[in-house]
C-alpha cells in the first residue's frame, strides 16, 4: 500500500503566478488535511476534506488559496497569485478514521 | 496565540540513555494527542497517540504520558538510538482524532553514540 503521495517535491513560481499542488491520499482513506510549513515553525492547519466535501477550512487565507478533493483524482490546494510570503513547505495527510499520514510535501519557492 | 508549545527547542542524549520530551498545551478541550516525528525534507511520520481518557500509551521504545490537570504531555524514548535523531513535533486535536492537528514547534533531538 503506497503511502501518501505528493506533487511535484519542488515548485518554484514567480510573483504572480499560479501554485497547484497534488496530494495522492492512502488507498482506502477519505479524509484529507493540507498543512502549511514556514521556516523554524510547527504544521498549520490550513483545510480538511472529505471526498468532494470541504469539512474544515478555518486554517485557510480568504483570498488567493482554494483547495478540492473531487470524486476521482488527487486533491488539489491552489494558490492564485503567489507572493514571496507563500513559500514553504506545504505538507498533506491522510486518514480513514483516526491517525493523519502525512506525505513528504512540496516545497514551494516563490521568487 | 500558542496553544501547543515545545519549550525545548533542542535536545542532545547519550545512546542507551532516556531521552524526555515535553509539550504543554492551553486548549482544554483538546483530547487527542500525539507525537510526530520528522527528518529533513520528509514528512511527519507519527510515532504514537493518547487519547485524554488515558494517561499513558506505551509502544516498544516510545511511552506517552499524559497529566490533564496540568496540560502537559511527554514523549519518552528508553533506550535512546542514534536513529531517533530527529525533529519531534507534538500535536492535539480538539475533534478526537479525526479533528484538524495543532502542532508545536518541534524539538530538534540528538542522540550522541
Amino acid at each position: 500500500n503506497a503511502g501518501v503521495m505528493q506533487n511535484p517535491r519542488h515548485l518554484v513560481r514567480r510573483r504572480g503566478q499560479e501554485a497547484r499542488l497534488r496530494c495522492s491520499p492512502m488507498k482506502g482513506h477519505s479524509h484529507v488535511y493540507w498543512y502549511r510549513q514556514l521556516p523554524e515553525e510547527g504544521l498549520k492547519f490550513m483545510v480538511y476534506l472529505q471526498k468532494e466535501n470541504i469539512i474544515d477550512e478555518s486554517g485557510m487565507p480568504k483570498e488567493r488559496f482554494s483547495a478540492e478533493f473531487p470524486k476521482e483524482g488527487p486533491s488539489i490546494l491552489r494558490i492564485q497569485q503567489v507572493v514571496r510570503g507563500d513559500s514553504a513547505a506545504y505538507f498533506c495527510a491522510s486518514s480513514p478514521e483516526a491517525e493523519q499520514f502525512f506525505g513528504p510535501g512540496t516545497r514551494l519557492t516563490v521568487l | 496565540d500558542q496553544q501547543v508549545k515545545q519549550n525545548s527547542p533542542s535536545l542532545s542524549v547519550q545512546e542507551g540513555r532516556i531521552s524526555i520530551l515535553n509539550c504543554d498545551y492551553t486548549n482544554s478541550m483538546f483530547d487527542y494527542f500525539l507525537w510526530y516525528k520528522k527528518y529533513p525534507a520528509e514528512g511527519p511520520t507519527f510515532l504514537i497517540s493518547i487519547s485524554s481518557i488515558k494517561d499513558k500509551n506505551e509502544d516498544g521504545r516510545f511511552t506517552v504520558f499524559l497529566n490533564k490537570s496540568a496540560k502537559h504531555l511527554s514523549l519518552h524514548i528508553v533506550p535512546s538510538q542514534p536513529g531517533d535523531s530527529a525533529v519531534y513535533f507534538c500535536a492535539a486535536s480538539a475533534g478526537g482524532s479525526q479533528g484538524n492537528l495543532i502542532f508545536g514547534k518541534g524539538t530538534k533531538l540528538s542522540v550522541k553514540p
